[in-house]
């Protein structure tokens, strides 16, 4: 069974300071995986995904994602954090032998960015 | 356009009583989903649908009923309210295009069951 590990359940950073979001994943085959972003009181919007490809891939407001086949990670990046960037953040896998529903999210990561 | 919109956006039932919770779509997505989401426990799958007629179960369906008339609405019935069902509901679209996993999700709806 596919399953997403996000290992922190927060994250603090300083503002213009680097930040990393950890998440680990298990498939049984290649993966699918995506980043979700929520605001307070908001619905999760898409940030960026892997299918293929480069392992580095770039999404919305700053943000990349390294997918590391060998350590079964796909952690978030962003070189300088925002105070706006403060939100609840959800990685996702998807063995893409299962049907498009079988999304699996993980327990989500609080990122508190700093002044 | 609206995106996805669900209605209401509160809720407090009490033990026992039923409800529906509504959303809609006007991307004219084919495929619908409904997560709740409590803490500590990420969102999981309620009933999802690939268009009008058809729906399925997801990972944690009882207690929950979906139907799908039209392209545009995917309500969710509660049958019998539990304390169990307090969580954050969210409804979810994406179009075949999107097939990746890429969804467009609703505000959300807060129930409270007492």
């Amino acid at each position: 069974a596919q399953s997403v590990a996000q290992p922190e359940d927060q994250v603090n950073v300083a503002e213009g300071n680097p930040l990393t979001v950890k998440c680990t994943y298990s498939v049984s085959g290649n993966p699918y995986l995506f980043w979700y972003v929520q605001y307070p009181n908001r619905g999760l919007q898409f940030l960026l995904k892997y299918i293929t490809g480069d392992n580095l891939v770039k999404g919305s407001y700053g943000f990349e994602a390294e997918f590391n086949k060998s350590q079964t990670s796909f952690h978030l990046k962003k070189p300088s954090a925002l105070v706006s960037d403060s939100a609840l953040y959800f990685c996702a896998v998807r063995d893409p032998d299962t049907g498009f529903q079988k999304l699996v999210f993980g327990t989500g990561t609080r990122l508190l960015v700093s002044p | 356009n609206a995106g996805v919109t669900q209605t209401p956006k509160f809720q407090v039932l009490k033990t026992g009583q039923s409800m529906t919770l509504q959303c809609a779509q006007d991307m004219n997505h084919e495929y619908m989903s409904w997560y709740r989401q409590d803490p500590g426990m990420g969102l999981r799958l309620i009933h999802y649908s690939v268009g009008a007629g058809i729906t399925d179960q997801g990972e944690v369906p009882n207690g929950y009923n979906v139907s799908r008339s039209t392209t545009e609405d995917f309500p969710l019935r509660l049958l019998s309210a539990a304390p169990s069902q307090t969580s954050v509901y969210f409804c979810a679209s994406s179009s075949p295009g999107h097939v990746w996993g890429e969804q467009y999700f609703g505000p959300g709806t807060r129930l409270t069951v007492t």
